[in-house]
């Protein structure tokens, strides 16, 4: 079973609406963090969000995270045609060996112009 | 331009046969890994690698080897490809590793190796 499961797992908005993407997860967690992968390309992060914060900014882009819920949100305002893509979170597990980075399906946003 | 390269960028090659993904990292992290991209499943680690001449099972190792003889470089081979294994690889890396080091968790990722196993 995954241990981070975005919502939704598409979505598609005019260009300048805000885009909201969920994300939820079963164990607790170091950070979390959320990505972007453009078509046929390899994963950029994002933000960072450590378990001990609840909100991030990093210009357009706003996370929360709601440890007693196990879930995040990112929010990106004010969006354009250039945010196409799919976002994916992702949350740090500490295991004994290693930092162990788990990702859930992702979500495809769609910013139409 | 730091970051990760891999190789090849695609392949297609017959079950049974022998394939070797190359990654190389110019960043000097310490942790290493490999992930399998599939539609609708997400990104699944293959093996890890917290540091060089260490290497551990991620959650999908199985018909996946890797090693780690420098802190750059880190293979992934398929001993005998099968048709499941067809995928999009993804390597990366990052500046910590070791239970306890500091390590902001943010992962660096190559640009993709697509493998086609018929």
């Amino acid at each position: 079973s995954q241990q981070g499961e975005e919502d939704p797992q598409a979505l598609s908005i005019q260009e300048g609406e805000n885009a909201t993407m969920n994300c939820s997860y079963k164990t607790s967690i170091n950070n979390l963090q959320w990505y972007r992968q453009n078509s046929g390309r390899g994963l950029v992060h994002l933000i960072l969000i450590r378990s001990n914060e609840r909100e991030k900014h990093s210009g357009r882009l706003r996370v929360t995270l709601d440890t007693s819920k196990k879930s995040s949100s990112l929010l990106i305002t004010a969006s354009r045609a250039a945010d196409t893509a799919s976002y994916f979170c992702a949350t740090d597990v500490k295991e004994t060996s290693y930092d162990k980075v788990i990702f859930g399906p992702g979500t495809s946003l769609s910013v139409i112009p | 331009i730091a970051g990760i390269t891999q190789a090849p960028t695609s392949q297609i090659l017959a079950a049974g046969r022998r394939m070797t993904l190359r990654c190389t990292q110019d960043m000097r992290h310490n942790a290493m890994y490999w992930y399998r991209q599939d539609l609708g499943l997400g990104l699944r680690l293959i093996h890890y690698s917290n540091t060089a001449g260490t290497t551990g099972k991620g959650e999908v190792p199985d018909g996946y080897s890797v090693s780690r003889a420098n802190t750059d470089d880190f293979p992934l081979t398929l001993a005998s490809a099968v048709p499941s294994q067809t995928s999009v690889y993804f390597c990366a890396s990052s500046p910590g590793g070791l239970a306890g080091e500091k390590n902001t968790g943010e992962l660096f990722f190559g640009e993709g190796s697509r493998l086609t196993v018929l």
